[in-house]
């Protein structure tokens, strides 16, 4: 079964660092493109980066204003995202989505960021 | 203004069709571009249902019924996600998206009531 799964989320203070991790099973991660996506609680999709294959490409929304990296470990069928100087607002669950045929095909669960004191 | 706008929410009958629009900012002309649609239940992620540009130029997600469709508004400027046959199963939030400038960017998204 093709399957994202996301973790490394949590309780951080304002200011703090947070890496996110999105492991995948079931299909050839290395050939595919991928996402970061977040949606706040009771809000809208919100699009983070893209990582394209081998990393050679990325983007980043220009909200974020250089606070999160997006890495990937083809070796280990991973993603990450690096978040630092964190706020309030960036409090979201954030999932990562498979790109195929630049559609987001498949998705994982998510894992629940929280930015509190 | 925001890329895309949609209507926060939007009501119909079981059995009558949705029509649920997105439109593109001024100086965005909606022929040139992929619109994406996703539909997202609560507690679940989004899913992808369908992408639209041109009759010829289509995709239907693996599995989409195809009472789902998609087509365009050129004098609104506009992606219309067409939903017939409305089913209670249908009511979920419905989100497009584009590829724009360098970003993928999203709706804030619809949310369907189907009563």
């Amino acid at each position: 079964e093709e399957q994202l799964v996301e973790s490394g989320g949590g309780l951080v203070q304002p200011g703090g660092s947070l890496r996110l991790s999105c492991a995948a099973s079931g299909f050839i991660f290395s050939s595919c493109d991928i996402n970061w996506v977040r949606q706040a609680p009771g809000k809208g999709l919100e699009w983070i980066s893209y990582i394209s294959t081998s990393g050679r490409t990325i983007y980043y929304a220009d909200s974020l204003k250089g606070r999160f990296t997006i890495s990937r470990d083809d070796s280990k069928n991973s993603l990450f995202l690096q978040m630092s100087s964190l706020r309030a607002e960036d409090t979201a669950v954030y999932y990562c989505a498979r790109v195929f045929d630049w559609n987001f095909d498949l998705w994982g669960r998510g894992t629940l960021v929280t930015v509190s004191s | 203004q925001a890329v895309l706008t949609q209507p926060s929410s939007l009501s119909a009958s079981p059995g009558a069709s949705a029509s649920l629009t997105c439109t593109l900012r001024s100086g965005i002309n909606v022929g040139t571009y992929r619109i994406y649609w996703y539909q997202q239940k609560p507690g679940s992620p989004p899913q992808y249902l369908l992408r639209y540009k041109a009759d010829s130029d289509k995709h239907q997600g693996s599995g989409v019924p195809s009472r789902f469709s998609g087509s365009t508004d050129a004098t609104a400027n506009a992606g219309i996600l067409l939903i017939s046959g409305l089913q209670s199963e249908d009511e979920a939030d419905y989100y497009c998206m584009i590829w724009h400038s360098n970003n993928w960017v999203f709706g804030g998204g619809t949310k369907l009531t189907v009563l």
